[in-house]
């Protein structure tokens, strides 16, 4: 069982480049997440979804766009990347049923340059 | 605005040491305490608490809340060097999917 796959672990961008994070789960979970952790801090909610169709933003959502056209996928991309997205990215998710229980990926390093 | 506060910031102990890591939180809509272990990589489920006053225990480590201080505390006992790691207190939030607010975490050094 994967559970939770983020790509690419590692990547570092250039100013003003776009990419996408991908984040796949295979536990039919209802809800996804997309989180970021900077140096030295807890994560912050960047976008979340309840389910396919269905995207919120969180607390930092700003410089980020997301979509969920199937339950098991759920993009991040990042436009016209700046030095302050430099961060460790969480994609997470959890089922409706047992909501406290979130399962992490093994994250994202992302550098821009 | 929702606020999960975590105390202290960084800890060094000598490996067999009792520690005390502290969470409060000021947030609305309140559902439940969660801790988190986050060695290298992604943080790893410890304790989810909901009720005030009922200790939770694995092994060396236990939890409690206190709802009427807002706050919890997390024990370990007995350290070792593989307690070393950053915990990270969330609260999850009342709303259609589990929201979590991270406190910044406390970095925790065990020493041989």
């Amino acid at each position: 069982n994967a559970g939770v796959t983020q790509t690419p672990k590692f990547r570092i961008l250039k100013i003003g480049q776009s990419m996408t994070l991908q984040c796949a789960q295979d536990m039919n979970h209802n809800y996804m997440y997309w989180y970021r952790q900077d140096p030295g801090m807890g994560l912050k909610l960047i976008y979340y979804s309840v389910g396919a169709g269905i995207t919120d933003k969180g607390e930092v959502p700003n410089g980020y766009n997301v979509s969920r056209s199937t339950t098991e996928y759920f993009p991040l991309r990042l436009e016209l990347a700046a030095p302050s997205q430099t961060s460790v990215y969480f994609c997470a998710s959890s089922d409706r049923g047992s909501p406290n229980t979130i399962y992490f990926g093994e994250g994202s390093w992302l550098t821009v340059v | 605005e929702d606020k999960v506060v975590q105390s202290p910031l960084s800890l060094v102990v000598h490996e067999g040491d009792t520690v005390t890591l502290n969470c409060s939180y000021e947030v609305t809509n309140f559902r439940s305490l969660l801790w988190y272990k986050q060695e290298k990589k992604a943080p790893t489920f410890l304790f989810m608490l909901t009720s005030s006053g009922i200790e939770k225990k694995s092994g060396r480590l236990s939890s409690i809340l206190d709802k009427k201080e807002l706050s919890s505390i997390l024990n370990i006992t007995a350290t070792q060097t593989g307690d070393s790691a950053i915990y990270l207190c969330a609260v999850g939030l009342i709303q259609g999917a589990q929201k979590l607010v991270f406190g910044q975490g406390t970095r925790l050094t065990i020493n041989p």
